[in-house]
């Protein structure tokens, strides 16, 4: 079956980097987009950007470009979303999800997301 | 940028009810708008695609509706399993965005 599984919580201080990693299985990892979500106590979920796990490529949420970077290793079937100069305001779930749509053939965003990993908390505070 | 309005934020149901919950999109999306259910500390499932289509393997009390801009999840003769955080997502367009999500809580 499909899994997402991602890293554990994580506490940083402001201005710090968080890198979340995201290990796939029950699919072909190269096949499809995984797309980087988060939710803040409270709030609602935000879109952070998405990745081409088979070609690297990139699209990110304006509000997130210069502090967001998406990479993926293919050898082990993982995405990693990373993001930079936290502030207390990015205290959040952070969410991978993977895209319905075939990356060989079709946009991002083509078909909904249909697998979400279980969550990483990243706590920002000094 | 497509906003989504989902409502209500909180419900009480009692086993049995009819339970709807509504999302509205800020502009026509066509059928892109699908539908999560998420209980705590676990991954949210996929329960409803394109508007309409319950994902194989969800109970055929939960259904939807809706076209361009205005959508509904319905949930039939609500069981105390169903209690959880619901929420939308439209793909017509990026960025990708959400409804800011209901609580169902079953008494």
């Amino acid at each position: 079956q499909v899994q997402l599984v991602q890293s554990g919580a994580e506490v940083k201080k402001p201005g710090a980097s968080v890198k979340v990693s995201c290990k796939t299985s029950g699919y072909t990892f190269t096949g499809y987009y995984i797309h980087w979500v988060r939710q803040a106590p409270g709030q609602g979920l935000e879109w952070l950007g998405w990745i081409n796990s088979n070609s690297g490529g990139i699209k990110y949420a304006q509000k997130f470009q210069g502090r967001v970077t998406m990479t993926r290793d293919t050898s082990i079937s993982t995405a990693y979303m990373e993001l930079s100069r936290l502030r207390s305001d990015d205290t959040a779930v952070y969410y991978c999800a993977k895209d319905g749509s075939d990356a060989s053939i079709a946009a991002a965003g083509t078909l909904p997301i249909d697998y979400w990993g279980q969550g990483t908390l990243v706590t920002v505070s000094s | 940028e497509t906003t989504l309005t989902q409502s209500p934020a909180f419900m009480s149901a009692t086993p049995g009810d009819k339970v709807n919950i509504s999302c509205k999109a800020s502009q026509d999306i066509d059928d892109d708008m699908n539908w999560y259910q998420q209980k705590p500390g676990e991954a949210p499932i996929f329960i409803i695609q394109e508007a309409t289509t319950l994902v194989p393997g969800i109970p055929p009390r939960f259904s939807g509706s809706g076209y361009g801009t205005d959508f509904t999840l319905t949930i039939n003769n609500i069981e105390s399993e169903d209690a959880a955080y619901y929420f939308c997502l439209q793909h017509d367009n990026f960025p990708l965005t959400f409804g800011q999500g209901t609580k169902v809580e079953i008494k």
